[in-house]
């Protein structure tokens, strides 16, 4: 089976530009999540839907960042404008949930890498 | 945010030496779960744990749930070249349906052959 899909894998911007981050979760999975990667942050999660419903966008930095699960096949991540802090892999993940109180597995694609110039 | 101690945050070995590093949480979680990353790749599950004094192995690498609920290890035996990537631990603290990961900032592996 086919994992998380991710496009695209780099991207190259200049600030102030419009970028889009595009996510296929694995089919079945009920949970998506949205990461940031950064050297000096580590891995933060930026936001999280279970059944395409936003649950927590409280790691989400400012309003130029906005993300949609229009289906449960399909996600976007969007930041609008670009700046050059927002440089970093962006990483989206899927699980399927587990009985209560497991976290379950994350499943992660092979992120996108965002370049803000 | 809330973030695991990871340590050691980088470790340069011999092929076939063995391997430890280990996490800790000011809080208790009920889920620890370890993940590698490979460059240029998303971080892959390695063990989940579930319970305090879990002892779980995959392989070549074995990693525990300590008993205060604070705490993980992860051991590689024998190391190979491929083992080389970024090592994390995250943690869940199991409460209601909140889904967050706590993430600790990695342990970079690098294995001389």
């Amino acid at each position: 089976d086919a994992g998380v899909i991710q496009s695209p894998r780099h991207e190259v911007t200049e600030m102030g530009q419009e970028v889009t981050l595009r996510c296929k979760p694995i089919s079945g999975h009920d949970y998506l999540f949205w990461y940031r990667q950064t050297m000096m942050r580590g891995l933060e999660l930026l936001i999280y839907f279970n059944n395409n419903v936003p649950i927590d966008d409280s790691g989400m930095p400012e309003d130029r960042f906005s993300a949609k699960m229009p289906n449960a096949s399909f996600s976007t991540l969007k930041i609008q404008p670009s700046e050059p802090r927002d440089s970093a892999v962006y990483f989206c993940a899927s699980s399927l949930l587990r009985s209560s109180g497991r976290a379950g597995e994350l499943f992660f694609g092979e992120g996108s890498r965002l370049t803000v110039l | 945010g809330q973030q695991l101690n990871q340590s050691p945050q980088s470790m340069f070995i011999q092929e076939g030496e063995d391997v430890s590093m280990n996490c800790t949480s000011s809080s208790i979680f009920n889920t620890w779960l370890w993940y590698k990353q490979d460059p240029g790749e998303g971080p892959v599950l390695l063990i989940a744990l579930y319970k305090a004094g879990e002892l779980t192995s995959n392989g070549r690498l074995t990693a525990q749930f300590g008993i205060t609920r604070k705490d993980s290890f992860l051991n590689i035996s024998a190391s190979i070249p491929s083992d080389v990537g970024i090592y994390f631990c995250a943690g869940h603290p199991g409460a209601g349906n909140n889904r967050k990961l706590i993430w600790g900032l990695g342990t970079s592996l690098a294995v001389n052959p």
